[in-house]
C-alpha cells in the first residue's frame, strides 16, 4: 500500500519567514495529495490540495509543488503568522473523490514565534 | 451550519469493556469514516463505509468493528477495550451525494478515549 513520509516533525519559525514541510511517497499511482491544517485542540481541515496534472498551486500566503517524477510535494507557507501555528498532516492517494484510500503522513508541529 | 458530531467527547474507561463512539452528520454525505490519531503516527483509517450498505475495513481494524445505521450515523465499537486503544477518534464524512465527490474529508470534534 502506500506509504507518505512527512519532514520535518517539528519546525519552529520567526514570524515573516517562510516555513516548507515535505512530503514523499512510494505509490507512483496515486494522484490526489491534500494538506491539512490542525489547531491545538481542533478537528483537522484541508488547507489545500493538489492533483497530479498540476505541478504547483497557490491560494494566498501558502502553496504546494508536486515532483511525480521524485514522488514528493511539499508545502510553502510565506510571511507567516502565529495562527499559522498548528499540526500539518499531508496525504496522498489514487484518485481525488476516493477518500477510503487516502494515507496521512505523520504530521509536522510547525511554531510561528513573535 | 451542516457539521459532523461526535459523541462523547471525552470517556475514560477500564481495559475489557465495551465502548461505542458515535457519529452523526447533517452534511447529506454518503461516506462516512473513523480515524484514530496518535501522537508521531498521524491519522489512521480504522473503517469506512460508502453507503447503509457498505462497511470496510482501513488499515488498523483489528479490535474494532463499525456499523452504520443511517445514511447520516456511523458508529465505532470496541468490544474489548485495551490500554492501547487509548488514543483520539475522529469521525469524517465525504462527498455531497449527488455533487461531484471533491474528496475533501470533514472531520468531526474528536473522541478522547483512555482506556485504563
Amino acid at each position: 500500500g502506500e506509504n507518505v513520509e512527512q519532514h520535518p516533525s517539528t519546525l519552529s519559525v520567526q514570524e515573516g519567514d517562510s516555513a516548507v514541510i515535505k512530503c514523499t511517497y512510494s505509490d507512483s499511482a496515486s494522484n490526489y495529495f491534500p494538506w491539512y491544517k490542525q489547531e491545538l485542540g481542533k478537528r483537522p481541515q484541508l488547507i489545500i490540495d493538489i492533483r497530479s496534472n498540476v505541478g504547483e498551486k497557490k491560494d494566498q500566503r501558502i502553496a504546494v509543488t508536486l515532483n511525480k517524477t521524485a514522488k514528493h510535494f511539499s508545502l510553502h507557507i510565506t510571511e507567516t503568522q502565529p495562527e499559522d501555528s498548528a499540526v500539518y498532516f499531508c496525504a496522498a492517494s489514487r484518485g481525488s473523490g476516493t477518500a477510503s484510500k487516502l494515507t496521512f503522513g505523520t504530521g509536522t508541529r510547525l511554531q510561528v514565534t513573535l | 451550519d451542516a457539521d459532523v458530531t461526535q459523541t462523547p467527547r471525552n470517556r475514560i474507561t477500564k481495559t475489557g469493556k465495551r465502548i461505542m463512539l458515535e457519529c452523526s452528520q447533517t452534511k447529506g454525505h454518503d461516506r462516512m469514516y473513523w480515524y484514530r490519531q496518535d501522537p508521531g503516527l498521524g491519522l489512521r483509517l480504522i473503517y469506512y463505509s460508502f453507503d447503509v450498505k457498505d462497511i470496510n475495513k482501513g488499515e488498523i481494524s483489528d479490535g474494532y468493528s463499525v456499523s452504520r445505521q443511517a445514511q447520516a450515523k456511523f458508529s465505532l465499537s470496541l468490544e474489548s477495550a485495551i490500554p492501547n486503544q487509548t488514543a483520539l477518534y475522529f469521525c469524517a464524512t465525504s462527498g455531497a451525494g449527488h455533487r461531484t465527490n471533491t474528496g475533501e474529508l470533514f472531520f468531526g470534534e474528536g473522541s478522547r478515549l483512555t482506556v485504563l
